[in-house]
């Protein structure tokens, strides 16, 4: 069965940087689109970013543009995004979504998510 | 950016009635909608996309409608399980700007 796990949260002091991964199973990895979705404690989901299959194309919510990337490894299975220049408004829980149908913009499956908390 | 509004904010059901949950884009987004389920401490579920197609695994009593700016989620029969908060995402953007609602909570009467 599908099984995304994330890793890498914690408390950040505004300013650092972070990286998360998340490592997948259960699929073929390298076929589909995978996505980072946030939810700040309390609030909605909001979409974070988006890279393509082979990793060579990649997107990202405005609010992330310049300080996070998204990148991937297919021959380990494994998502990543680095978050730098962290600020307080970053404080959520990390998702990484897999896609429904190679790109799509649907997220089929989910991650348990790590929770990330910005604060001095 | 496309902005989607949900509404209500709350919606009180009782158990075995039907829920109406609307959400509407800033612009057209064609059939590119999706709606997810997430219950308290858990993560989000899809339960349909393209407007109206049901994910695998969800229920019938899950129906989806709309497409434009104005969709609709229909619960026909409402479970004990199926009161949370439930979101609508649109995938319409190119580039890449996939924005949700704020979400609707569907807390029972």
């Amino acid at each position: 069965q599908v099984q995304l796990v994330e890793s890498g949260g914690g408390v950040v002091q505004p300013g650092r940087s972070l990286r998360l991964s998340c490592e997948a199973s259960g699929f073929t990895f390298s076929a589909y689109a995978m996505h980072w979705v946030r939810q700040a404690p309390g609030k909605g989901l909001e979409w974070v970013a988006v890279t393509s299959y082979d990793g060579r194309d990649k997107y990202y919510a405005e609010s992330v543009k310049g300080r996070f990337t998204v990148s991937r490894d297919n021959s380990k299975n494994t998502l990543f995004l680095e978050m730098n220049s962290l600020r307080a408004e970053d404080t959520a829980v990390y998702y990484c979504a897999r896609d429904i149908s190679g790109w799509y913009g649907v997220h089929e499956y989910w991650g348990q998510g790590t929770p990330v908390t910005v604060s001095s | 950016e496309i902005v989607m509004t949900q509404s209500p904010a709350t919606l009180s059901v009782s158990p075995g009635e039907r829920a109406t949950l609307s959400c509407r884009a800033s612009q057209s987004v064609s059939d590119n909608l999706a709606w997810y389920q997430q219950k308290p401490g858990q993560t989000p579920r899809l339960l349909i996309y393209g407007a109206s197609t049901r994910a695998s695994g969800v229920p019938a009593r899950f129906s989806g409608s709309g497409s434009g700016t104005e969709f609709t989620l229909t619960i026909s029969s409402l479970q004990s399980e199926d009161f949370a908060v439930y979101y609508c995402q649109q995938y319409t953007n190119w580039p890449p700007m996939y924005t949700f609602g704020q979400g609707t909570k569907l807390e029972i009467k």
